[in-house]
């Protein structure tokens, strides 16, 4: 019964692919969020959007391109990726500007996605 | 020295059982901490935030000691549906976002 919806649930992608992830959120957040997680480790930030701005990129490859159309929506662009990319991706979103004190997130269920 | 640190377990606890896990955190500065709870193959939900003067919910009360630099979470009366990774997550305003711990994994066993 999350708030934030990611779709698709499962991906599996070659590596010449491009695919996309989306997710959107309909509480109001200003700051969006991916997230990388592989099994058996916390999840790793990868982008934050805050008021529709990319405010943080944690050296992610370029093969990894986000982009937040608007307030509600966040995907992300998959190109060119490797095997070790497989990972669950997670998106969340938080009610201010990143970083406020007292930020919550709330995740999405996650895409599952194996790059073959 | 990590940001954020935890056991990783497993603990493994019978039902009914107390259990208390800790984290430690490097960044005197963080002003904010969360314990989220993660099941396998889900999404980390929002278990509890943490506060100064401590805080309870139901069976879960966490602790926050800022001179020591550490956060606990204390599970009592354990039910099976408690068995999952617990972690906690810190915030850095200097960095501008939350820092997970690595888990830690609790099996509740009948």
């Amino acid at each position: 019964d999350t708030e934030v919806t990611q779709t698709p649930k499962h991906l599996v992608m070659g590596m010449t692919n491009k695919k996309s992830l989306k997710c959107e959120q309909h509480m109001g957040h200003r700051a969006m969020y991916w997230y990388k997680q592989k099994a058996k480790k916390p999840p790793e930030l990868m982008f934050v959007y805050s008021y529709e701005k990319l405010s943080i990129n944690e050296s992610v490859p370029s093969r990894f391109s986000p982009e937040c159309p608007n307030s509600s929506l966040l995907n992300l662009h998959l190109h060119a990726l490797q095997p070790e990319d497989s990972a669950l991706y997670l998106c969340a979103s938080s009610q201010g500007p990143s970083g406020g004190v007292g930020e919550k997130l709330f995740f999405g269920s996650g895409t599952q996605l194996s790059v073959l | 020295r990590k940001e954020v640190e935890q056991d990783p377990g497993p603990f493994n606890v019978p039902e009914g059982a107390t259990v208390a896990f800790n984290c430690t955190y490097s960044n005197s500065a963080s002003q904010s901490f969360f314990w989220y709870r993660q099941d396998c193959r889900k999404e980390p939900k929002l278990l509890m935030s943490v506060y100064s003067s401590g805080n309870e919910d139901g069976r879960f009360t966490a602790q926050l000691n800022r001179a020591s630099q550490y956060i606990s979470l204390l599970i009592r009366d354990s039910k099976l549906s408690d068995s999952a990774t617990y972690l906690c997550v810190v915030s850095d305003t200097g960095r501008r976002a939350l820092t997970f711990g690595s888990g830690t994994r609790l099996q509740v066993q009948p």
